[in-house]
């Protein structure tokens, strides 16, 4: 079973800082997923990658295969960036029976 | 186009009793997951459809925890004798096809309180 780790597991940012949240993962996967959940809401999917960079928005997100790591990037954060951001994986086998393995979370708080 | 909805959106039960969860997936989407969110376990994967069937059931906590989807569309999850322990927001998402390089999708929720 991959264990998925999170790192920080809370942030308090500045209006306008750039934030970096990582993830980091034990076994090899076919696709990581970042997802965002605002207090007492439901979870969007930001971003579904299995190698490289995806930019959308003012979000960035990479993942290096080789070291099992994953970064998530908001550049000039808001206020309303403050959610909870998870990040999660799929298994290697590229089927979706194992659903997906999820981080415990980062807990961002951007003040204005 | 409307999302993933699920029902009821709170739910609110007593010890033993059982509780039937519903969810309707995004139309044409083949796959289909439930998974649970709660406080002391975080968000865990319980069981996923592929059309109607569900090829691994290893996920789902105990033998209480049972799961359906019928006409490849709409699945109910139920729980029989509920436990305090049960209590938590049990999320259902849905993709394209059953892979995982495939964006799922969420619903909003169902938050059950087992009294």
């Amino acid at each position: 079973k991959n264990e998925v780790e999170q790192s920080p597991q809370n942030l308090t940012a500045q209006e306008g800082e750039f934030i970096t949240i990582n993830c980091s993962y034990s076994v090899g996967i076919s696709a990581l997923h970042w997802l965002q959940q605002h207090p007492g809401g439901g979870i969007v999917s930001l971003f579904m990658l299995s190698s490289g960079k995806k930019k959308h928005g003012r979000l960035i997100a990479t993942i290096n295969i080789q070291e099992k790591h994953s970064s998530l990037h908001i550049t000039a954060s808001h206020p309303r960036d403050s959610a909870v951001y998870i990040c999660a994986v799929t298994a290697g086998s590229g089927g979706g029976a194992d659903g997906l393995t999820f981080g415990k979370g980062t807990h961002l708080i951007i003040q204005p | 186009g409307a999302g993933v909805s699920q029902s009821p959106s709170n739910k609110v039960t007593e010890k033993g009793k059982d509780v039937e969860l519903r969810c309707d997936p995004i139309s044409g989407h083949t796959a289909l997951y439930w998974y649970r969110q709660s406080l002391g376990q975080g968000l865990e994967f319980l069981i996923y459809f592929q059309g109607n069937s569900a090829p691994d059931k290893s996920g789902l906590p105990s033998d209480r925890f049972s799961a359906e989807r019928t006409g490849g569309s709409v699945s109910t999850l139920t729980i029989q004798r509920t436990q305090q322990e049960d209590s938590a927001v049990y999320l259902c998402a849905s993709s394209l096809y059953g892979v995982s390089y495939n964006e799922q999708f969420f619903g909003p929720g169902t938050r059950l309180t087992v009294l």
